[in-house]
């Protein structure tokens, strides 16, 4: 069964770092998300990206935060000055339409010290 | 804005029945979904059910959707020890643009 991957499954980074998260959505996706779970709370939203652009962000995505297709298979969620309190859990999910069902990746967990 | 709500915590009984319960407010919701998440894994998706459905059967797992007071139910039957996890509901709005809304998280414990 197809999978969205992501990499590295874990990362630790120092305060003001940059971070970048890495996804292989699944091939014939064209919708593609970010979520992130801090440690005991609820999956919250981050962004969603269809067609080359942010269809959606929440407000947790402010402007430390971009995503990138770079090359028509990668997918990636950059944190330009990383935060204690981005140390999270970091989903991707991809999904080949508006309203099907999609697939997450097994996520990166990210620990910033 | 819209909310999605579980309880936290659920113990029972290898064999015993399993409910977990939500309940969201969002009346455009398109579809409902259940994930599960063991330790320090990923979100596994269960089942999900369409707005406009009541129920759904899928093997152990019975959704039951009450559209009117905007409650879902998962039930597990004959739980067992590898069923133990956090269960998160999850309700996707027609004007959601696709993003998922979750619950935060139901943690059933199965006991011997």
């Amino acid at each position: 069964e197809p999978e969205v991957t992501q990499t590295p499954s874990h990362q630790v980074t120092q305060m003001g770092q940059e971070v970048i998260l890495r996804c292989v959505p699944i091939s014939n996706h064209l919708y593609f998300y970010w979520y992130r779970q801090i440690l005991g709370q609820k999956v919250e939203f981050l962004v969603s990206f269809y067609n080359n652009e942010i269809s959606e962000k929440s407000e947790i995505f402010d402007d430390q935060f971009s995503v990138e297709r770079p090359d028509g298979s990668n997918f990636t969620l950059k944190i330009r000055s990383t935060k204690l309190e981005d140390s999270a859990m970091y989903f991707c999910a991809s999904s080949p339409d508006y309203l099907t069902v999609y697939t997450f990746g097994s996520g990166t967990r990210l620990t910033v010290v | 804005g819209e909310d999605v709500e579980q309880s936290l915590f659920l113990s029972v009984r290898e064999g015993d029945s399993s409910v977990i319960n939500c309940t969201y407010t969002d009346s455009s919701s398109t579809y409902l979904y259940w994930y599960k998440q063991e330790p320090g894994a990923g979100l596994q998706l269960l089942t999900y059910i369409f707005s406009n459905m009541d129920m759904k059967q899928d093997q152990r797992l019975t959704v039951l959707l009450n559209k009117k007071d905007k409650h879902l139910s998962l039930r597990i039957a004959d739980t067992q020890t590898g069923d133990s996890a956090i269960y998160f509901c999850a309700e996707r709005g027609y004007n959601q643009g696709g993003k998922l809304i979750f619950g935060q998280g139901t943690e059933l414990s199965v006991k011997p």
